[in-house]
């Protein structure tokens, strides 16, 4: 258990299904993050919150939709996804440490989409 | 965003120590470099990170060349729970950056 919380671990949806990903830390850090995980391909940066406001939103499609309601919780909502959109989703949350952004991170929600 | 470059994968046996290296020759002089882990069927785990001075930590060393243009993660002596892909990240120190862009890291296998 890393202080990070991700529900659900594992989702399967239909095209037309909207569901939510959940991602909540009490670990006192200001700063969140939703990444996505494919097969063989490099994490992807999908958006960042710092201090609850949007900072970032990496050319992420509209059918995914974050959502920041307080410094400890981070929804990423979904809505007519594609089969491609299957993939591990991270979430993870960071604190200063000697300068720098040191990154936290949930065991992943691993998201189907049939 | 400056680029990091690490081999696709590295052997090691058990309780015999590791260099993993790392080369980001366009780094600039606010960025730090970070190093995270992935361990099979978890997210990403912090390890440790450094600016320009060698760091220690109760994980691992980072050995930072003297120009900055490479790195070397050193895990002093593996087991078999260090099996991981190694992720080697830059991050730029200026006010109000969240970027740690991953790239494919390096799958570390340790033999018994």
């Amino acid at each position: 258990e890393t202080g990070v919380t991700q529900t659900p671990r594992h989702l399967v949806m239909g095209m037309t299904n909207k569901k939510s990903l959940k991602c909540e830390q009490h670990l006192g850090h200001n700063a969140m993050y939703w990444y996505k995980q494919s097969a063989k391909k490099p994490l992807e940066l999908m958006f960042v919150y710092s201090l609850e406001e949007r900072v970032e939103n990496n050319s992420v499609p509209s059918r995914f939709s974050p959502e920041c309601p307080n410094s400890s919780h981070l929804f990423l909502h979904l809505h007519t996804l594609q089969p491609e959109d299957s993939a591990l989703y991270l979430c993870a949350s960071s604190q200063v440490v000697l300068g720098a952004n040191v990154l936290t991170f949930g065991a992943g929600s691993r998201l189907t989409v049939l | 965003d400056a680029k990091t470059t690490q081999p696709n994968s590295m052997e090691s046996n058990e309780e015999e120590p590791v260099h993993l290296p790392c080369n980001h020759s366009t780094i600039s002089g606010t960025d730090y470099i970070h190093w995270y882990r992935q361990l099979p069927s978890q997210g990403p785990e912090y390890v440790i990170h450094g600016l320009t001075s060698n760091v220690n930590n109760r994980m691992a060393s980072l050995a930072i060349a003297e120009d900055r243009k490479s790195s070397t993660l050193i895990l002093h002596r593996a087991t078999l729970r260090d099996a991981a892909v190694y992720y080697c990240i830059l991050s730029s120190i200026r006010a109000g950056a969240n970027n740690l862009f991953f790239g494919t890291g390096t799958r570390l296998t340790v033999i018994p």
